[in-house]
């Protein structure tokens, strides 16, 4: 049983730039959650999707948007790309709406220069 | 503001001394306390979850325990392989879940 995977497992991009990340959730799952951890930190929310929708959405900047597909995968795109945004990005997925327990992939280290 | 804080943030321990990690919470509406492991260069593995004041689980040399503010994690004979960041999250009316900043947890031999 996959669980949830992610692509690329690390990326070097430069200030400006535009990057895109991917995440397939566990077999089973239909909701997607994004979250950004920097060293040190705990993750920090950024949205979450259900059927195909962004329903929920943290304390982060219209730069970052996403996208859910009919197969419960989805995208993380981050536009004009800054020095802060150099993080983890995690992606988890849950089963249903609502606080359920989320399984997490490892992650994209994500480095701006 | 929901908060989720953690303490202590670093714990250094010998092999078999047992311990307890703290997690504090101001949510609105609490809708889950879970708990994650998670080692270097990985994604957090979830533990427990905790729903309600004075539910508690267990898993091997961990239990979880939950009042009406504050959370713990109980390490009990740790192994070095128990070391990791313990990370501690709550749920809240919102759905949202807000994470602390973690626990590192170190087990020497």
């Amino acid at each position: 049983d996959a669980g949830v995977t992610q692509s690329p497992t690390h990326l070097i991009k430069t200030r400006g730039q535009q990057v895109t990340l991917r995440c397939s959730p566990k077999s089973g799952h239909d909701t997607v959650s994004w979250y950004q951890q920097a060293l040190g930190q705990g993750p920090q929310f950024i949205f979450q999707y259900y059927e195909e929708e962004e329903r929920q959405r943290g304390n982060f900047p219209d730069r970052f948007s996403g996208h859910q597909f009919p197969n419960y995968s989805s995208e993380l795109n981050v536009n004009a790309l800054l020095l802060g945004d150099s993080a983890l990005y995690l992606c988890a997925s849950s089963q249903g709406r609502g606080n359920q327990p989320q399984h997490f992939g490892d992650g994209t280290r994500l480095s701006i220069l | 503001e929901d908060q989720v804080t953690q303490s202590p943030e670093a714990l250094r321990l010998q092999e078999g001394e047992s311990s307890s990690l703290n997690c504090s919470y101001t949510v609105s509406g609490l809708r889950g306390l879970f708990w994650y492991r998670q080692d270097p260069g990985k994604g957090p593995e979830f533990l427990f979850t905790l729903y309600s004041a004075g539910e508690e689980k267990e898993k091997e040399r961990l239990k979880a325990t939950l009042t009406k503010k504050e959370s713990f994690l109980h390490i009990t004979a740790p192994k070095p392989e128990d070391s990791a960041t313990y990370l501690c999250a709550a749920g809240s009316s919102a759905s949202k879940i807000i994470f602390g900043s973690g626990t590192r947890l170190s087990i020497r031999p």
